[in-house]
């Protein structure tokens, strides 16, 4: 049982948009930056999104956060058959004092 | 360029000890946080804990505390996690990941991320 809250799938056709959302608390998500992984089939998880919003160096515009209250979202646009991956949202809970994740959504491109 | 290398691939008996190697490259250690991530076969990234740049501070998940152990040695760029008291379900693949980190102490509020990451790290623990 994940600290933070994501729908185990989601799916969109080529050039389509979908969204993933990370529901948590005020001890994490509500008081705290949230970040956003990618993790291609047998590969190590990659930083796509920091700070809830701010994209590192090198990720494309297509993927996006956002963040209400103790709920973060991931867009992505455009979507290609390159993004079906796992993504997972991440941050720190100030009440129990660890890093925690969602549990990860699977994207399918259809 | 900015890289994270672990050691190879560990298969324990239940109740030994493994000890994970991270060389990392291109930065100064000292100047970033490392923290340990696991993966277990088909299941999700669960954060195990972590150094903080920030205050030097270690921080351990709760179910593991008793048993882990991270350290760095900052003359040769390397982090170290050690898990004891091995069991099956310590089956996973084990990352190192540099911690970007930053505390601001007005709102109280925490950024981390992780934003280079290790290769992994396979620990097979069966008798």
């Amino acid at each position: 049982q994940s600290v933070l809250t994501q729908p185990p799938s989601v799916s969109g056709a080529p050039g389509q948009k979908v969204t993933i959302s990370c529901s948590g608390n005020n001890s994490n998500i509500g008081n705290n930056y949230v970040s956003w992984y990618q993790q291609l089939p047998g590969t190590a998880p990659k930083v796509l999104i920091y700070d809830d919003t701010e994209r590192p160096s090198g990720i494309p515009d297509r993927f996006s956060g956002s963040k209400s209250g103790t709920l973060a979202t991931l867009g992505i646009t455009g979507l290609q058959t390159g993004d079906e991956a796992d993504y997972y949202c991440g941050t720190w809970d100030s009440s129990l004092s660890v890093g925690v994740f969602g549990g990860g959504t699977k994207v399918t491109v259809l | 360029q900015v890289q994270l290398k672990q050691s190879g691939a560990e298969v324990k008996k239940p109740g030994a000890s493994v000890r994970v190697s991270c060389e990392t490259s291109g930065y100064r250690i000292s100047s970033y946080g490392i923290a340990w991530v696991r993966q277990a076969p088909g299941q999700g990234l669960e954060w195990m804990g972590g150094i903080s740049a920030v205050n030097r501070s270690t921080n351990y998940a709760q179910n593991l505390q008793d048993r882990v152990t991270m350290t760095t040695d900052t003359s040769t760029n390397t982090a170290y996690m050690e898990l004891r008291s091995l069991r099956s379900d310590d089956t996973a693949l084990y990352f190192c990941a540099r911690l970007f980190e930053a505390y601001y102490f007005g709102s109280g509020t925490y950024s981390q991320a992780f934003d280079i990451w290790g290769q992994g790290t396979m620990v097979t623990v069966s008798s």
